[in-house]
C-alpha cells in the first residue's frame, strides 16, 4: 500500500529565507507524486506534481520540488519566502493505471512566516 | 470555467441528523472523489465515482455513509445519523479521467459540527 509521511508539523521562516518542506513515500514502483497549498478555511491548490522524466519539477508560485528515488523522497522547496506563502502544506501520492486517481496524503506541514 | 462547488461550506447537526453534502464537479469533468480530513490530519480518500457508479468505496466507513453521483445533478455524500466523531471537513475533487496523472481539482469543501 501507498503511504505518505511528512516529519515536519510545523516549520517557521523568516520572509525572505529559503523553506525546504520534507516528503517521504512508499509506493512499489516510481509513483505519481504532489504538493498542495491550503490556506486556512479553504480547499487545496495544486502546486506541481511529478510523473516522470525531469526529477527537478517547477511549480507555481516559485516553489519546485525534488523527486530522489533513492532516498524515496519529493521535497518541496521555495529560494524565498514571502508572508503570503504561510498556510499548510500537503505531499501525495497517486497510483498508476487506471481507476487509479485517488491519492494518499501525508498530514501536512504548517508553515508560518516571520515578518 | 468554473471550478469545483460545494455546499454547503457550512453545516451543523445534532447527533443523530442526517448530513447532505453536495458537490458539482467541474464542467467536463465525470470522475468525483470525496476526502475527509479530521482536525490536525491530512485528506483521507473516501471513495470514487464516476457518473451512475461507484467505482471505489474502500475509504468509506461500513455503516451510515453513503455516496451517490447521478446522471443528472451533483455528486451526494450522505451521512445519517451523525455522530460527534463526524465532524470534519469534507472535500471533494473532480478529474476528467481517472487516469493516475490526470491533475485533481479540489472544491472549497465542507465543514460539518456535529453538536
Amino acid at each position: 500500500a501507498q503511504s505518505v509521511t511528512q516529519p515536519d508539523i510545523h516549520i517557521t521562516v523568516s520572509e525572505g529565507a529559503s523553506l525546504e518542506l520534507r516528503c517521504n513515500y512508499s509506493y512499489g514502483a516510481t509513483p505519481y507524486l504532489f504538493w498542495y497549498v491550503q490556506s486556512p478555511g479553504q480547499g487545496l491548490q495544486l502546486l506541481l506534481k511529478y510523473f516522470s522524466g525531469d526529477t527537478l519539477v517547477q511549480g507555481i508560485k516559485g516553489f519546485e520540488a525534488e523527486f530522489k528515488r533513492s532516498q524515496s523522497s519529493f521535497n518541496l522547496r521555495k529560494p524565498s519566502v514571502h508572508w503570503s506563502d504561510a498556510a499548510e502544506y500537503f505531499c501525495a501520492v497517486g497510483a498508476k493505471g487506471n481507476n487509479a486517481g485517488k491519492s494518499t496524503f501525508g498530514d501536512g506541514t504548517t508553515l508560518t512566516v516571520k515578518p | 470555467n468554473a471550478g469545483v462547488m460545494q455546499n454547503p461550506r457550512h453545516l451543523v447537526r445534532r447527533r443523530g441528523q442526517e448530513a447532505r453534502l453536495r458537490c458539482s464537479p467541474m464542467k467536463g469533468h465525470s470522475h468525483v472523489y470525496w476526502y475527509r480530513q479530521l482536525p490536525e490530519e491530512g485528506l483521507k480518500f473516501m471513495v470514487y465515482l464516476q457518473k451512475e457508479n461507484i467505482i471505489d468505496e474502500s475509504g468509506m466507513p461500513k455503516e451510515r455513509f453513503s455516496a451517490e453521483f447521478p446522471k443528472e445533478g451533483p455528486s451526494i455524500l450522505r451521512i445519517q445519523q451523525v455522530v460527534r466523531g463526524d465532524s470534519a471537513a469534507y472535500f471533494c475533487a473532480s478529474s476528467p479521467s481517472d487516469r493516475g496523472e490526470e491533475t485533481q481539482y479540489f472544491g472549497p469543501g465542507t465543514r460539518l459540527l456535529v453538536l
